[in-house]
């Protein structure tokens, strides 16, 4: 299972919004209502911010939100602060109890 | 609060064996099946394998069929990852992960991740 593609970088400045994109396949995005996207700053574990597309866990700020569309799967942050600076993975199941992640998206708050 | 705490990482020889641990606590084990997500050193995530919360069902990545077994003991609350024949591209921090019983395709909670090294 291919890894799902993400940009490698994205930046903005404080205030601002910014999108991250995950496109798969129709095997994986397409086919399924089960995108996830994790935050992780460095040297930590990742933190859970969506699922199943466009949810919301309790206690994650509403700037985080997500969308799809066909085989792509996005996530803004508005109002990004410095705090957001971190790196973001995409997930999607895949199948036959198979699950697979984006690359990573590396934010910088400039 | 929940708890995840993995331990059993190291350096090991290529070839050879080694056994993960990831102790639960906080929360309920049984309402959970749980993942082993790996990172290599710079790389991102990569799924590694899966259990429910009753052990009837696991898979795991094609990259380690065959070599990796996931298994856990409920009245333990602890998951287990058994890596045999390791490899050098097995390098990575290994996190423990849960899933709620009806929704494994995410994780929702997260270890802190051991690191293993595969090099001679």
């Amino acid at each position: 299972q291919s890894a799902l593609t993400q940009p490698a970088s994205v930046s903005g400045s404080p205030g601002q919004s910014i999108t991250i994109s995950c496109t798969g396949s129709s095997s994986d995005i397409g086919g399924y209502k089960f995108v996830s996207w994790y935050q992780q700053h460095p040297g930590k574990a990742p933190k859970f911010i969506i699922y199943d597309v466009s949810d919301r866990p309790s206690g994650v700020s509403n700037r985080f939100s997500g969308s799809k569309s066909g085989n792509t799967a996005s996530l803004t942050i508005s109002g990004l602060q410095a705090e957001d600076e971190a790196d973001y993975y995409c997930s999607s199941y895949a199948g036959s109890n198979r699950y697979v992640f984006g690359a990573g998206t590396k934010v910088t708050v400039l | 609060q929940a708890q995840l705490v993995e331990s059993g990482g190291g350096v090991v020889q290529p070839g050879r064996p080694l056994r993960l641990s990831c102790a639960a606590s906080g929360f309920t084990f049984t309402s959970y099946a749980m993942h082993w997500v790996r990172q290599a050193p710079g790389k991102g995530l990569e799924w590694v394998a899966v259990i429910s919360y009753d052990e009837n069902s696991k898979d795991c990545a094609r990259s380690v069929k065959g070599r990796f077994n996931i298994s856990r003991d409920n009245s333990k609350n602890t998951l287990y990852l058994q890596m045999n024949s390791l490899r050098p591209e097995d390098t990575a921090v290994y996190y423990c992960a849960r899933a709620p019983n009806k929704a494994w395709h995410y994780f929702d909670f997260w270890g802190q991740g051991t690191l293993v090294t595969v090099s001679s």
